[in-house]
């Protein structure tokens, strides 16, 4: 089983829609949890942390259950500009440094 | 935040030579980390790489193919040793620094696009 797993899509989406993402991880020690974004051909940038309480920036809205091990990503009213490879990342936390495991990436495509 | 730069961004290599990639930070930190990104997938972490210390390397991967230096606060760099066409790939450096939001966050530079012949 992978450490973190995504959906791959892609998820076609028009312009103005609500999407949602999810991952799962299987380190249950696991102590924090990212999205991050990676555009075509880009280096991955962080797009937000995601808090045991949930949070939101914007139109984003990330959530986390520890108990499922489950992460997702919800983005609403869309926009072209959100077309890109949304990456679930797990910090597993060893003791020793911040390592971060990815998943493989769930990628948007935001139609007019 | 950080900046990150790498050289070089891409290059095409024959099968048996080595390609040493570096980064560059424009602040001091602490921790460097080497990711290989394959074709369609993510990021693996091949080695972290401490100033002062041997890196430290990940399932799978050796110092003999993938050895690191860390010489500085500011710098590393990355040697894809005896090259072969499965290393085809995208090399990124990444460090550990403060965020927008006031807490560490990793950046990641532009990555090197290596392709193996």
């Amino acid at each position: 089983r992978k450490e973190v797993e995504q959906d791959p899509g892609p998820f076609n989406v028009p312009e103005g829609a609500t999407v949602a993402f999810n991952c799962t991880y299987s380190n249950s020690a696991s102590q924090s949890f990212f999205w991050y974004r990676q555009d075509c051909r880009k280096e991955p940038k962080l797009l937000m942390s995601v808090y045991s309480s949930g949070n939101e920036d914007g139109r984003f809205t990330a959530q986390l259950n520890r108990a499922s091990q489950y992460i997702s990503l919800l983005i609403r009213d869309s926009k072209l500009s959100d077309s890109a490879t949304y990456l679930c990342v797990v910090n597993p936390w060893t003791g020793g440094y911040n390592k971060l495991i990815f998943g493989a990436g769930t990628r948007l495509a935001v139609h007019p | 935040s950080a900046v990150i730069s790498q050289k070089p961004s891409r290059d095409i290599c024959q099968r048996g030579t080595s390609l040493t990639i570096q980064c560059q930070v424009d602040s001091q930190v602490t921790m460097m980390f080497w990711y290989r990104q394959q074709p369609g997938q993510s990021l693996t972490l091949i080695a972290t790489a401490n100033q002062g210390s041997e890196a430290t390397y990940e399932s799978g991967f050796v110092i003999d193919k993938f050895p690191i230096s860390r010489p500085n606060l500011t710098f590393s760099t990355l040697t894809v040793s005896n090259m072969s066409p499965e290393d085809s790939s995208i090399y990124l450096c990444s460090v550990e620094a403060l965020g927008g939001g006031s807490y560490n966050e990793q950046f990641f530079g532009p990555g090197t696009r290596l392709t193996v012949l």
